[in-house]
Parts: structure tokens; sequence; C-alpha cells
């Protein structure tokens, strides 16, 4: 069965501090990629998605994940964390034959420390 | 550009009834879809609305069920509530089908089942 884990519920880092969060997925075919953010008390928003291509991939605010086929891995970083990078992300999973279907790993809460 | 909207903010039920949750769409936006984020269980794929037809359903029970307008809004009707049906109910729409649309979510519903 398809499947994404985030090994790490809770990190916290630094301000300025480098960051990686993990991610990695179980999927038979060739999947699409994505990284949402949560705010407290808001929706998701995207951070930025592979589909194919460049296995590395920039997105907003900063931050950039790498797709390694070989590691069935996804994982997020960002150079220099900000306060305001406090949240929880999400990593997702969708392919062509899932429907629009997005399968989620549970969550990293991130807190940032002064 | 308005982004997805949904009503109410906060909903509170007691157990045995019935509760109607609503999401606009994103403008020009046709595929909508529920995620129910439920605490300990993760965001998980409730249904998939496209053109006005369910296109997908996750692994939730038929009281579990809604709907898609002529003018893309959709409803999230849960019948008979559970305790455990408390949640925060996320509704996303995409530009168009499949897995590499991008999914834009709304800020949720939350679902309290007394």
């Amino acid at each position: 069965a398809q499947s994404v884990t985030q090994p790490d519920i809770h990190i916290t880092v630094s301000e300025g501090a480098s960051l990686e969060l993990r991610c990695n997925y179980s999927y038979g075919a060739t999947p699409y990629l994505f990284w949402y953010v949560q705010s407290p008390g808001q929706g998701l928003q995207l951070l930025l998605k592979y589909f194919s291509g460049d296995t590395l991939v920039q997105g907003i605010k900063g931050f950039e994940a790498e797709f390694k086929r070989s590691q069935s891995s996804f994982n997020l970083r960002k150079p220099s964390v900000h306060w305001s990078d406090a949240a929880e992300y999400f990593c997702a999973v969708g392919a062509y034959n899932q429907g629009g279907k997005l399968i989620f790993g549970q969550g990293t809460e991130l807190s940032v420390k002064p | 550009e308005a982004g997805v909207t949904q009503s109410p903010t906060h909903l509170i039920k007691t157990r045995g009834q019935q509760a109607t949750l609503r999401c606009s769409p994103i403008s020009g936006h046709t595929s909508v879809y529920w995620y129910q984020q439920a605490l300990g269980l993760g965001l998980q794929f409730l249904l998939w609305y496209d053109e006005g037809e369910e296109r997908n359903r996750g692994n939730f029970p038929p009281r579990f069920s809604g709907r898609q307008f002529p003018n893309y809004s959709s409803e999230l009707n849960v019948n008979a509530l559970e305790l455990e049906d408390s949640a925060l109910y996320l509704c996303a729409s995409s530009l168009g089908t499949g897995a590499y649309n991008e999914q834009f979510f709304g800020p949720g519903t939350r679902l309290t089942v007394l």
C-alpha cells in the first residue's frame, strides 16, 4: 500500500540554523511529491512539488527539496531558519492512478528557538 | 483572487446529529477535495468531486457523503455523528484533474461532536 513516513514528529532548531525535514514514501509507480506547511488555525500552503526532471526543486520561502529515487526520499531543507517558519510540515504523495487523492505523512512540527 | 473558503469556521454537534460543511473553490477550479484531519490520525483523503461527479472516495463509511453544485461549490454531509468524527475538515480545489494539479486548501471547518 502507498504510504508516506515522516520519522520526526517534532524538531526544534535555533533561529539561523539549517533545517532538514525527512520524508520517505512507498509507492510502486512514479510519484508526484509535495511539501505543505500548516500554521496554527490555517489551512495548508504548498511549499514545493516534484513531478519529474531536476531532482532538486526550489520552493517558496527559501525552501528546497531533493528527490532521491534510490532512497525513496524527498527531504525538505532550508539553509537558515526564521522564527516565522515555526509550523507543521506535511509531506504528501500523489500518483496518476490515485484520482487526485493525496496521501499525507503524519507531519513534523517545527519549533524555532530565538 | 479569493482563495478557497469554507463555512462555518466552527461547528458543534451532538452524537447522532447531522453536520453540513460547505466549500467554495477558487474561481475557475472544477475539482474539489475533502480531507479529514483528526488528532492522532493525520490528514486523510475523504472525497473528490469534479464537474459535479464523485470521482474518488477514501476509506470512510457511507455516512460521509457530499455533492458538488453546478457552480463547483461543494457540501460535505456527515450523518449519525460519532465522537470520533471530531476533526478539522479541509477542503481543497484544483484547476484540473490528476495528481499533478496543485491543490489549494481552505482554512478548514472545526467539527466538534459532544
